[in-house]
């Protein structure tokens, strides 16, 4: 199994819809959680990160992590086509080593 | 502050020959990795260093993948020889201590092609 698992298929969304992604992990000592958004021919950045479990919420994105269930969500409200973008999740044990999700393609239609 | 800066940003080179591709951290970070991307297996941590000293090298597909962190302001990571499996996007990230939450600000990404 791995360590974190997030399905990499495409997603389309017209434009003004909810965009929901999501990943499992297997790991149960992971306290940090994250999402990049890496746009095409860039570097990923960071977007938001959360510790433990909880939600958070910045903007138009919330993020949110379950860690009875090992599963983590990122929500974009109102999306805009500048939101198209690859999103991966990332997590960790305190500063040790960040184990990445394989990222999700999202294409917001104007 | 011009964040990680990485290059060459593109590289096209023939199988065998020798591959060295750039880092600088940004200043006043003490952490630094080496990831390399593709479509097939994401993101993977090749190396990182803590303080200019490789702390785990797991990561390094084999011998003929290395890399330096001679000082604080500067890395290379060099393949030789190199394959067309080596084909990928190779990322340099940096952290601060003060980040806090394990966070790492990625560079731009070089972007290699081995034929």
């Amino acid at each position: 199994q791995k360590e974190v698992e997030q399905d990499p298929g495409p997603l389309s969304v017209p434009e003004g819809a909810i965009v929901s992604l999501n990943c499992t992990y297997s790991n149960s000592a992971f306290q940090y959680f994250m999402w990049y958004r890496q746009y095409s021919r860039k570097g990923p950045e960071l977007l938001m990160y959360t510790y433990s479990s909880g939600n958070k919420e910045d903007g138009r994105f919330t993020a949110q992590v379950d860690k009875s269930s090992k599963y983590i969500s990122l929500f974009i409200r109102d999306s805009q086509p500048s939101d198209s973008a690859t999103y991966l999740c990332a997590m960790s044990v305190g500063n040790n080593r960040l184990a990445f999700g394989k990222g999700n393609q999202v294409v917001v239609i104007p | 502050d011009a964040g990680v800066i990485q290059s060459p940003r593109h590289e096209v080179t023939e199988m065998g020959q020798e591959v060295t591709l750039r880092c600088k951290p940004i200043s006043g970070h003490n952490s630094l990795f080496w990831y390399r991307q593709t479509m097939m297996r994401g993101l993977e941590l090749l190396i990182y260093f803590n303080n200019n000293v490789p702390i785990d090298d797991s990561g390094m597909p084999e011998d003929r993948f290395s890399a330096k962190m001679p000082n604080a302001s500067f890395s290379t990571l060099k393949i030789q020889p190199s394959e067309p499996r080596d084909s990928a996007v190779y990322f340099c990230a940096s952290r601060g201590d003060s980040s806090g939450a394990n966070v790492l600000t990625f560079g731009a990404g070089s972007r290699l092609t081995v034929l």
